[in-house]
């Protein structure tokens, strides 16, 4: 079974543009969750998608969106970047089904210069 | 709000000593908990999880944990570790009444493993 696949796995921009990052889950799973990996805070959850519906938002600011499709691949989309925006982005699939396995993609590298 | 503890930033173990990785919780119930394992450039992998039951869960890789209520820890053991186990180790929560949705993970800053040969 493939696994999660996220593309780009690396992105360089300049800051005022906007970027959109892709996920694509294992077969079958219908949950995405995308979250952002920075050296100063961490692993932060940014929102889930399930059933092309958002279902859980974390605390990020309206530039940072997301949607899902009907084959269940998400995207997220960040508008006006900032430097701080330079982050690892991992999105995870699950079956979103309460206690299933979140299985991660290897994630996306963007760089806001 | 909740929010994890991992007291250590950074571990050095000879290969074949025993490891003991902490991990301290804040949450108002049990939560949901788990430990992922990422190696560099790589994403996360799940080492293992505990909802409820036994408060000893064994996981991959050699891996097992210990849930105590009493001092909200959930504890990352391996007897003997391996130079591949090299590696930074994530201590993660979520809300135990995610009931039929999917959980939202609250990670901890983790800890960075290095193994001498």
């Amino acid at each position: 079974k493939a696994g999660v696949t996220q593309t780009p796995r690396y992105l360089i921009k300049t800051r005022g543009q906007q970027v959109t990052l892709s996920c694509s889950p294992i077969s079958g799973h219908r949950s995405v969750s995308w979250y952002q990996q920075t050296p100063g805070q961490g692993l932060q959850f940014l929102f889930e998608y399930f059933s092309e519906t958002q279902r859980n938002k974390g605390n990020f600011p309206g530039r940072f969106s997301g949607r899902q499709f009907s084959n269940s691949r998400s995207e997220m989309n960040v508008s006006t970047l900032e430097l701080g925006d330079s982050a690892l982005y991992l999105c995870a699939s699950s079956l979103g089904q309460g206690r299933d396995e979140q299985y991660f993609g290897p994630g996306t590298r963007l760089t806001v210069t | 709000a909740q929010s994890v503890t991992q007291p250590d930033i950074h571990i050095t173990v000879s290969e074949g000593a025993s490891l003991e990785l902490r991990c301290n919780y804040s949450y108002g119930a049990t939560p949901y908990l788990f430990w992922y394992v990422q190696s560099p450039g790589q994403g996360l992998q799940l080492l293992l999880k505990y909802f409820s039951g036994d408060t000893l869960v064994q996981g991959i890789k050699g891996f097992e944990a210990e849930f105590k209520r009493s001092q909200s820890s959930f504890n990352l053991r391996k007897p003997s570790v391996h130079w591949s186990d090299a590696a930074e180790y994530f201590c993660a929560v979520a809300p135990s009444y995610s009931g039929a949705g999917s959980y939202q993970l609250t990670f901890g800053k983790g800890t960075k493993l290095s193994v001498i040969p």
